[in-house]
């Protein structure tokens, strides 16, 4: 597996906006995509996931994008708030039987109030 | 549903020592578990995976005789940091897989380990 050791890029919105996390990915074979939340300290948590065969999907107060043309994918929050402020992961599967996940190098969230 | 738990959650240990982290499925059997390691600030780099009952496989850079991993039985695996130096500080996570969802990767707490 690969790992970016970059900064993380930060998000700050207004509790009560909107939020929009964005992620590139680099395997046009990958098939299918998981958005998890970290909170500080803590493991990632499951949020969302979609497949390929998708181009939207949506959960409570949460939508996943997913442009396989461009090789995009999103998180979309409604009605942010203080306890969605955590590090946003999206990761790929890259192996045909699914045991390999790539994680991409996440946008941490600051909910302002 | 799905729980992973780790434990430790943070240890301390000295330099030259080895660590033992134990990573367990709580609610489902997990055929197949997953050892990340998280720097701060930084993304999950999986070190290995583990299917149960057959060796790990390790990614490209791992030392595999630094990072003992078992996977004994559907609902645990172990992961030894042997002869842990500061360098190998860091919070190790286990993920794992099985009959919860065909591909999801459910994750622990993570570990902190610190090594004086």
């Amino acid at each position: 597996g690969e790992s970016v050791g970059l900064h993380l890029p930060t998000l700050s919105v207004q509790e009560g906006d909107n939020s929009i996390i964005n992620c590139a990915y680099s395997n046009s074979a990958s098939d299918y995509f998981i958005w998890y939340k970290q909170e500080s300290g803590k493991g990632p948590q499951f949020i969302i996931d979609i497949r390929s065969n998708m181009d939207k999907r949506q959960g409570q107060r949460v939508t996943v994008l997913l442009n396989k043309t461009v090789k995009h994918l999103s998180l979309q929050i409604a009605a942010t708030q203080p306890g969605d402020s955590a590090v946003y992961f999206c990761a790929e599967n890259r192996a045909p039987n699914g045991q390999n996940f790539v994680f991409g190098p996440g946008t941490r969230l600051s909910v302002l109030p | 549903g799905a729980v992973v738990s780790q434990h430790p959650s943070r240890v301390i240990c000295k330099s030259g020592t080895s660590v033992k982290i134990e990573c367990r499925s709580l609610d489902f059997q997990a055929t197949t578990m997953f050892w990340y390691r998280q720097f701060p600030k930084q993304s999950l780099m999986l070190m290995a995976t583990s299917n149960e009952g057959s060796k790990a496989t390790y990614e490209q850079g791992v030392e595999k005789d630094k990072f003992l991993i078992n996977h004994a039985s559907l609902t645990l695996s172990t992961l030894t940091v042997t002869s842990a130096h500061p360098e190998d500080s860091s919070f190790y996570i286990c993920s794992a897989r099985g009959d919860r969802g065909k591909d999801t990767q459910y994750f622990g707490p993570g570990t902190r380990l610190t090594v004086l």
